[in-house]
Order: structure tokens, then sequence, then C-alpha cells
């Protein structure tokens, strides 16, 4: 079955620390990746997306991801965490039209 | 702002009744999708339209039921309601499937 699965639930950090977000997913063929992130009480808003070309994909607000093809992933990474970054984040993959979507993992950035 | 508008912000009703969510593509995109967004099963795919016609469909009840208009905005039914259909209800939209999907605001349903 086509899955998505973003290995941690919850991520306490610090300002200034470095965030890596995993998320691994598991279907045949040609599929797009995207990263979302939901700050309290909004919408989804996308961070960052995958298509084809360079597997390093590099966001909005100094977020990037790397697709690693052999290993089903694309991480999201990012630095230097501000308060601001305190989200929950979630992982999609889609193929013919579908967007499937990880569990999510809520970040919070503590001053 | 993602150009994609959702009515109502907020709904609250009783069990059993019907209700209408309505939702409203950015400019340009034929593709709308609805989303449930509920604290015990996390964000779940229901159904997408494509130039008013269903292109796939994903965990939607049988009591939910979805159409997209002429002019591309879409409405999502949900009748017969029940305390666990309490959620978050997205829409998105994209020029085609594939492409980046762009949230509304959401609907917050609550059933009482």
């Amino acid at each position: 079955a086509q899955s998505v699965s973003q290995h941690n639930h919850h991520v306490i950090l610090s300002e200034a620390a470095s965030l890596e977000l995993g998320c691994n997913y598991s279907y045949g063929g040609t599929v797009n990746l995207f990263w979302y992130v939901q700050y309290p009480g909004q919408h989804l808003q996308l961070l960052l997306k995958y298509f084809s070309g360079d597997p390093l994909v590099k966001g909005i607000k100094g977020f990037e991801a790397e697709f690693i093809k052999s290993k089903f992933s694309f991480n999201l990474r990012k630095p230097s965490v501000q308060w601001s970054d305190t989200a929950e984040y979630f992982c999609a993959v889609s193929s013919w039209g579908k967007l499937q979507f990880g569990a999510g993992t809520q970040v919070v950035v503590t001053p | 702002d993602s150009g994609v508008t959702q009515t109502p912000k907020h709904l609250i009703t009783a069990t059993g009744q019907r209700v209408t969510l309505r939702c409203s593509p950015r400019s340009g995109d034929l593709s709308v999708y609805w989303y449930q967004q509920s604290l015990d099963q996390g964000l779940q795919f229901l159904i997408q339209y494509y130039n008013g016609e269903e292109r796939a469909k994903g965990n939607i009840l049988e009591r939910f039921s979805a159409q997209q208009f002429p002019d591309l905005h879409s409405e999502l039914n949900l009748s017969s309601l029940e305390l666990g259909d309490s959620a978050l209800y997205f829409c998105a939209s994209s020029v085609d499937r594939g492409n980046e999907q762009f949230f509304g605001p959401g609907t917050r349903l609550t059933v009482l």
C-alpha cells in the first residue's frame, strides 16, 4: 500500500538549533514531493516542492529538503530555527492527482 | 493569502443535520480538492474534481458528496451528521493534478 511516514510526531528545540524532519514514502513510479507547514490556527502553506532535477530543493523561510530516491526519502531541514517556526509540518506525496499526507510533525521552538 | 476562499469559516450544527461547505478555487485553477483534518485521523483526502468532473476519491463517507460547478466553485455536502464529523474541512486547488495545491483557510465544523 502507498504510504507516507514522518519519523517524529513531536519535536521540541531551542531557537538557533538545527531542525531535520524525516519523511519516507512508499510509492511506485514517479511522484511529486511536498512539504507543507500549518501555523497555529492557519491553513496549510507550501514550504517547498520537488518535481524533478536537483534533489536539493530550497523553499521559503530558509527551509530546504533533499530527495534521496534510493531511500525513498524527502527530509526537511533548517540550519537555525526561530520561535516563529513553531508549527505543524506535513510531508506529502502526489501520485496521479492524489496528495497523500504524512501524519505531521508538531515542532515547538522555545525562546 | 492563497487565493482559495472557503465559506463559512465556522459552522455549528446538531447531529443528524445536513450542511454545505463552499469553496472557490484560485483564478485559473481547474482542480479542486477536499480534505478533512481531525485530531485522530490527521489530514485525509476526501475527493478531487477537475473542470466539473470527479477525478479521484479518497476516504469520503457515503453520507458526504461534492460537486464542482461550471464556474469551478465547489461544494461539499455533509449529511446525517455525527459527532465524529466535527473537524476542519479544507479545500485546495491546483492547475491540474500533480501540481502543487493551494489551500483555503478551512471551515471548522462542530457537530453537537
